[in-house]
This record gives structure tokens, C-alpha cells and sequence, in this order.
């Protein structure tokens, strides 16, 4: 499967722990993005990286959050000190780099914060 | 006004019906259009890219009017494979990585 691998599945964890995700693009694609998405909403895009630069955060990245991809290649999404509100589905998604290059998603890691 | 707003849903169509989605962006300078299908639980996959002269794939028809700021996706002879959520997307207010998406439109097919 050559697709966007997203990893874990599924966290559970206690409020005031730290998570961190990890995701693997497409291997040709140097854009990695990250979004997150509640119940009834659309994604909500968090952050993107062309290559291994951080190109644009939202305002929706508190500090609490971090992403980071070293290489260029997979990249890695933390949550400090997490609340109940950052209970959600985090995906990420890897595109060719160009205006018009559609994203590809992963399954997404779902978080519940308990 | 929210930057990318969709018919609130949901839609319950039998099969074989047309049904045709809307969608309005707020950012005059948007370059890039899609409709994107998501089914429950599930990632978004991408439908189709939108062109500004209008495309169609098979079943599927995506319009674009700069114009006004729409988007529509029109769904000819539906299947019950179709039900789906299906989601607007354009990029971001200044961003060529961001993309801003919709709250998307339920569609059921029933037969």
C-alpha cells in the first residue's frame, strides 16, 4: 500500500498527557499537511510542510502543539499537557508541491481524551 | 460569513435520482477547487478537481462560477455506493497549502 500511513490508529489517553502521532506520505509527494476534524465539521487545517520547512501554522496550533518532520520525509505531531477539547480526529494528507495538486489522506489517528 | 459554506443536508434520494450539491467560498482569490466524498468514520477521499470550465467523470458533474463564488457537483443516476458525505474544499485566504473545507452534505441513497 503506497498510501498516506497514519499511526496509531486509535489513542486513549488522560488529560494532561502528552501524544504524539506519526505520518508517513505518499513517498514521492514533498507537502505533508495536517488537519484536524470534530464531529460534524469539515477538516480544520493545522499545519503544513513542504519538504522539511514549516511553511504555515494555524491559528488553531496552540503551543501546546508541535509538528516537526525532520527529513522531509514522515512527520511527527505532538500534543502537550492535552484537554478534553483536543479529543478529535487528527489526519494527514501529502500532496505534489503546485497550487492545484489535490491531497491525499490518511485514516487519520482518533483521539479521546478521558 | 463562514469561508466555505454547503447545503446543510441531509439529502434521501432512491436510486437512480439526480441530486445536485452547492457551494459557496468567500475568498474572491481562491485558485484551486474540489469535492472531496467522506464516508463515515472514514478519511476524505477525493472526488474531482473543479476547473473553471466545468468538468464532468462519468456520473459526476463539477461546476465552477467565479463570478458568484459557487460550486456545484451534480450526481446523475446515483447509486447506493454514493451515500456519502461530500465536502467543498478550496485553499486557504493566501495559502497555497491550506485548504479550507466545508462541513460537508450527507447523502443518503436509498433503494
Amino acid at each position: 500500500d503506497t498510501g498516506v500511513s497514519q499511526n496509531p490508529r486509535h489513542k486513549i489517553t488522560k488529560r494532561g498527557q502528552n501524544v504524539t502521532f506519526r505520518c508517513d506520505p505518499i513517498s514521492e509527494h514533498n507537502r505533508l499537511y495536517w488537519y484536524r476534524q470534530t464531529l460534524g465539521q469539515g477538516p480544520e487545517f493545522l499545519t503544513y510542510f513542504q519538504n522539511e520547512a514549516q511553511l504555515e501554522k494555524s491559528r488553531l496550533l496552540s503551543d501546546r502543539f508541535s509538528a516537526e518532520r525532520p527529513k522531509g520525509s514522515f512527520s511527527t505531531l505532538e500534543i502537550q499537557r492535552t484537554e478534553q477539547g483536543d479529543s478529535a480526529m487528527y489526519l494527514c494528507a501529502s500532496s505534489r508541491e503546485g497550487g492545484n495538486q489535490p491531497q491525499h489522506f490518511g485514516d487519520g489517528t482518533r483521539l479521546s481524551i478521558l | 460569513r463562514k469561508e466555505v459554506e454547503q447545503d446543510p443536508g441531509p439529502f434521501n434520494v432512491p436510486e437512480g435520482a439526480t441530486v445536485a450539491f452547492n457551494c459557496t467560498y468567500s475568498n474572491s482569490a481562491s485558485q484551486s477547487f474540489f469535492w472531496y466524498r467522506q464516508d463515515c468514520r472514514k478519511e476524505p477521499k477525493l472526488l474531482m478537481s473543479v476547473y473553471s470550465s466545468g468538468n464532468e467523470d462519468g456520473r459526476f458533474t463539477a461546476q465552477l462560477n467565479r463570478a458568484s463564488q459557487y460550486i456545484s457537483l451534480l450526481i446523475r443516476d446515483s447509486k447506493l455506493s454514493d451515500s456519502a458525505t461530500y465536502l467543498c474544499v478550496v485553499n486557504g485566504r493566501g495559502s497555497q497549502g491550506n485548504l479550507i473545507f466545508g462541513k460537508g452534505t450527507k447523502l443518503s441513497v436509498k433503494p
